[in-house]
């Protein structure tokens, strides 16, 4: 069935570095891709999307490009803040009714001042 | 506009006990679900609902009931609380012309003992 894999953490950065967290899926067709993130204590929030193949999403300097030919998602930001220090999870729909949203396992980034 | 609350959140029980998880949406969207978010696995559904008065089951629905008596209003319920159900749980909910976005609450905290 469709799945998510992302890399697993904890990542540790300093404050203005380069990040990448990878996600890669397995899924029937093309289906829209997700980055969720949690902020410690809080519930998820939609971070960005793409709908179809090569389509980039971007919100809060973070971007992800929708790569079919490697079936990969992989997160990115050009210079990390300490308030980017959360859990940030890949997503895709599943291929059924109700809309239900299946989630990688999570990857919590910490950044040092 | 208070989005998705949940009560309580945070609780501790005892092996045994039960208790009903409530959570609350004023976005009038059709569909909600519950979640359990346990270190190094995700987020994992529980229960879901397509509208008022329906429910069904999702990835983990054992030791869960739920109900949709209100459209506005998703009740997660253990009946016998066991220590495999200590975990975080979160309630979303979305839109029926939405693929993407679900609107998550901030969390139940339930330790069982």
């Amino acid at each position: 069935g469709d799945s998510v894999t992302q890399m697993e953490g904890p990542v540790t950065l300093s404050e203005e570095a380069f990040l990448t967290i990878n996600c890669t899926y397995t899924a029937t067709g093309y289906p829209s891709l997700f980055w969720y993130v949690q902020y410690p204590g809080e519930g998820l929030q939609l971070l960005l999307k793409a709908t179809k193949a090569d389509d980039k999403g971007s919100n809060k300097g973070f971007e992800a490009t929708y790569r079919k030919e490697t079936t990969s998602f992989h997160l990115e930001k050009g210079s990390v803040q300490v308030s980017d220090s959360a859990v940030y999870f890949c997503a895709l729909p599943s291929n059924s009714s109700a809309s239900k949203i299946i989630f990688g396992s999570g990857t919590r980034l910490s950044i040092r001042p | 506009n208070a989005g998705v609350t949940q009560t309580p959140k945070f609780r501790v029980l005892k092996t045994g006990q039960s208790m009903t998880l409530l959570c609350a949406q004023d976005m009038n969207h059709e569909y909600m679900y519950w979640y359990r978010q346990d270190p190094g696995m995700g987020l994992r559904l529980i229960h879901y609902s397509v509208g008022e008065g329906t429910t069904a089951k999702g990835e983990v629905p054992d030791g869960y009931n739920v109900s949709r008596l209100k459209k506005q209003n998703f009740l997660l319920g253990l009946e016998s609380a066991a220590p495999s159900q200590t975990s975080v749980y979160f309630c979303a909910s979305q839109q029926v012309t939405s693929t993407d976005t679900q609107y998550f609450g901030p969390g139940t905290r339930l330790t069982v003992l």
